[in-house]
């Protein structure tokens, strides 16, 4: 059964600091993996959308890495910035399966 | 585009009494979905559709049907609400039928169930 774990659970950094979220998942035969942002009482909104043969995808301060032998992604953010505080979920997509695996996701604070 | 669209934002309901959530997107999109979000379970799928007049269980579809009239519609109808569908429920979809492309999610309604 593939399970998405995310380390760790909150992630408190001063403003300017560059960031690494990390995410880890037990069954390598992924389709695709995404990462979400996620604002208080708010829906998600897909941040970068890694498909299984990339390695990474770049967005603006946002870099997301693959890697499918060791069951990990890491979302790295540049100089961070107070908007930048939200929840980051990561999501696997089997490709038997039509759904989305979470993790439990980042509460990430940027303090000004 | 307005992307996904769920209403009612907020809704509470006593226990027995059924409701349809509604959800719709203006993408033309093929996959459509609905989970539902609890502390400490994370999110969780509870049906899905990969297109008109074609649905299917998701991981937690008990107490909940769907029906897919139409590609952009996607309602969630609660037969008999319990406490236990106490939750966050989000609508999302993507282009593909497979669902294998980014997925984009509504703002989501909260059901309270007392």
């Amino acid at each position: 059964k593939q399970e998405v774990t995310q380390i760790p659970a909150a992630l408190s950094v001063p403003e300017g600091e560059n960031l690494v979220l990390n995410c880890s998942f037990t069954d390598s035969a992924i389709y695709n993996l995404q990462w979400f942002r996620q604002d208080p009482g708010k829906g998600l909104t897909s941040l970068l959308l890694i498909q299984s043969s990339q390695r990474e995808q770049t967005s603006g301060r946002l870099n997301a890495s693959l890697d499918k032998s060791s069951g990990r992604s890491t979302l790295y953010i540049a100089a961070s910035q107070p908007g930048d505080s939200a929840t980051y979920l990561c999501a696997v997509k089997l490709g038997s399966s039509y759904k989305l695996i979470f993790g439990s996701g980042t509460r990430l604070l940027v303090r000004p | 585009n307005a992307g996904v669209t769920q209403t009612p934002k907020f809704q509470v309901l006593k226990t027995g009494q059924s409701m349809t959530l509604q959800c719709a997107q203006d993408m033309n999109h093929e996959y459509m979905s609905w989970y539902r979000q609890d502390p400490g379970m994370g999110l969780r799928l509870i049906h899905y559709s990969v297109g008109a007049g074609i649905t299917d269980q998701g991981e937690v579809p008990n107490g909940y049907n769907v029906s897919r009239s139409t590609t952009e519609d996607f309602p969630l109808r609660l037969l008999s609400a319990a406490p236990s569908q106490t939750s966050v429920y989000f609508c999302a979809s993507s282009q593909t039928s497979r669902g294998t492309d980014t997925q984009y999610f509504g703002p989501g309604t909260r059901l309270t169930v007392l």
